[in-house]
């Protein structure tokens, strides 16, 4: 099955400065890849996703990269803020497994702490 | 108000005891899903369902058991078989419609052992 690999476990940066967080995947028929941010005591909620076909995608201060041939992708968040202050955790997905519909592979999380 | 809501929030459970935790949509989603939650191993899938009266093993299955009777609905059991049950329990759904997409969650619930 699907290891999603999820580097750094933590991670601390001053306002303003820029975060990346990189994951890696071994199942070469993933095609989809999304990233969800869990704030202390909250629910997971999508913050940006990205499907095989793209190699990157932004949205304002959060995009997201995929490297098909070296099977890894990366979060990157730039002008960070104290509200960006949550724990990342990057996903894979094969949607075309028989069955699989939208099975996710999470990765171990990130805990990002934005310091003023 | 649509979405996706888990009870109870907090849970205490004596060894031996099955315990049930609940999950109910008003999304429309077609599929739904368990999640384990432990610090430092990330969300682990346990069981996930993309059909009525249909469910699928995930990763870590062994002593849970699901049901899905209806669209709406999808309980999961943690049952005295479960051998490290303390853990924060996280259910979502999502449609199927155009290939994977957004997992939407519920708040979760906390269960712990005593």
């Amino acid at each position: 099955g699907e290891n999603v690999e999820q580097h750094p476990s933590t991670l601390s940066v001053q306002e303003g400065d820029s975060a990346v967080i990189k994951c890696t995947y071994s199942d070469s028929a993933s095609n989809y890849f999304p990233w969800y941010k869990q704030e202390l005591g909250k629910r997971p909620q999508l913050i940006i996703d990205i499907r095989s076909n793209v190699g990157e995608k932004k949205d304002q201060r959060i995009a997201v990269t995929l490297n098909k041939t070296a099977k890894h992708f990366s979060l990157h968040i730039t002008e960070t803020q104290p509200e960006d202050s949550a724990v990342y955790f990057c996903a894979a997905s094969n949607s075309g497994l028989t069955g699989g519909g939208n099975k996710l592979t999470f990765g171990t999380g990130t805990q990002l702490k934005v310091e003023l | 108000d649509g979405g996706i809501t888990q009870s109870p929030k907090y849970l205490f459970r004596k060894e031996g005891q099955n315990v049930t935790l609940s999950c109910e949509q008003n999304l429309n989603h077609d599929a739904m899903y368990w999640y384990r939650q432990d610090p430092g191993q990330g969300l682990r899938l346990i069981y996930y369902s993309q059909i009525v009266n249909d469910f699928q093993k995930g990763d870590i299955a062994e002593g849970y058991s699901v049901s899905r009777e209806k669209k709406e609905s999808f309980p999961l059991t943690v049952t005295s078989a479960q051998k490290n049950p303390t853990a924060f329990y996280l259910c979502a759904s999502s449609s199927l419609a155009g290939g994977p997409g957004e997992l939407f969650f519920g708040e979760g619930s906390r269960l712990t052992v005593l």
